[in-house]
């Protein structure tokens, strides 16, 4: 089956930039997503890009795609301990008249003083 | 508000005592699908379904039931439940187009 890769670990100071890292294997994905886990709760679509772009911005976020590589990224600027969380990509390719996102492990982003 | 909601939020039971844990959202989503997360593993599809009276099997299906009899609901069956189906599951619901899933709070199993 299709596959979505993440480090499981990121740790940063408050104040500098996150820069937290997926790859896929599907090269028919149209829509790759990034969800954001904390802790108790359930995934909240952070944000999403089509597979035709090459970068997303929104706020504080950056998602870059290079599709050459099937590398996805989701910068997190000025990163708050509020940001601490866990982060899970997931990408959508059309199968059987629907899309089925593959979701990746989650990496832990950790947020100290 | 825009919800998926899911209940109970935790259950502790024991092997073999059947038990459903219920899903309705309110968005007139067609695409409803359950999860399981478990450490190290992330998320696994366990069954999907893309409309009323259409359901299909995830990645883990084994030991699990589900039913779409009505647009919003797509509850989750444990028919005899194991102490390897110990997990944290979530619900979610999502439209067409472009639109990510809407997950729900999850529900926290423990069987003994």
């Amino acid at each position: 089956g299709e596959d979505v890769e993440q480090s499981l670990f990121l740790s940063v100071r408050e104040g500098d930039s996150s820069v937290i890292n997926c790859t896929y294997t599907d090269s028919s994905s149209t829509y790759l997503y990034w969800y954001k886990q904390e802790p108790g709760a359930g995934l909240q679509l952070l944000t999403y890009i089509f597979s035709n772009m090459d970068m997303k911005q929104d706020q504080r976020l950056t998602v870059l795609l290079n599709k050459k590589d099937k590398h996805l990224s989701l910068r997190i600027a000025d990163t708050q301990t509020g940001d601490s969380a866990i982060y899970f990509c997931a990408e959508t390719s059309l199968s059987g008249g629907s899309y089925i996102p593959t979701f990746g492990r989650g990496t832990s982003l950790i947020v100290h003083p | 508000e825009a919800q998926v909601t899911q209940n109970p939020r935790y259950l502790i039971t024991v092997t073999g005592k059947k038990l459903t844990v219920t899903c309705s959202q309110n968005m007139n989503h067609e695409y409803m699908s359950w999860y399981r997360q478990d450490p190290g593993l992330g998320l696994r599809q366990i069954y999907y379904s893309m409309n009323v009276e259409v359901t299909d099997k995830g990645d883990v299906p084994e030991g699990y039931k589900v039913s779409r009899k009505e647009k919003r609901n797509f509850p989750l069956i444990l028919e005899s439940p194991s102490p390897n189906q110990t997990s944290l599951y979530f619900c979610a619901s999502r439209g067409t187009g472009t639109s990510g899933y809407t997950f729900g709070s999850g529900t926290r199993l423990t069987v003994v």
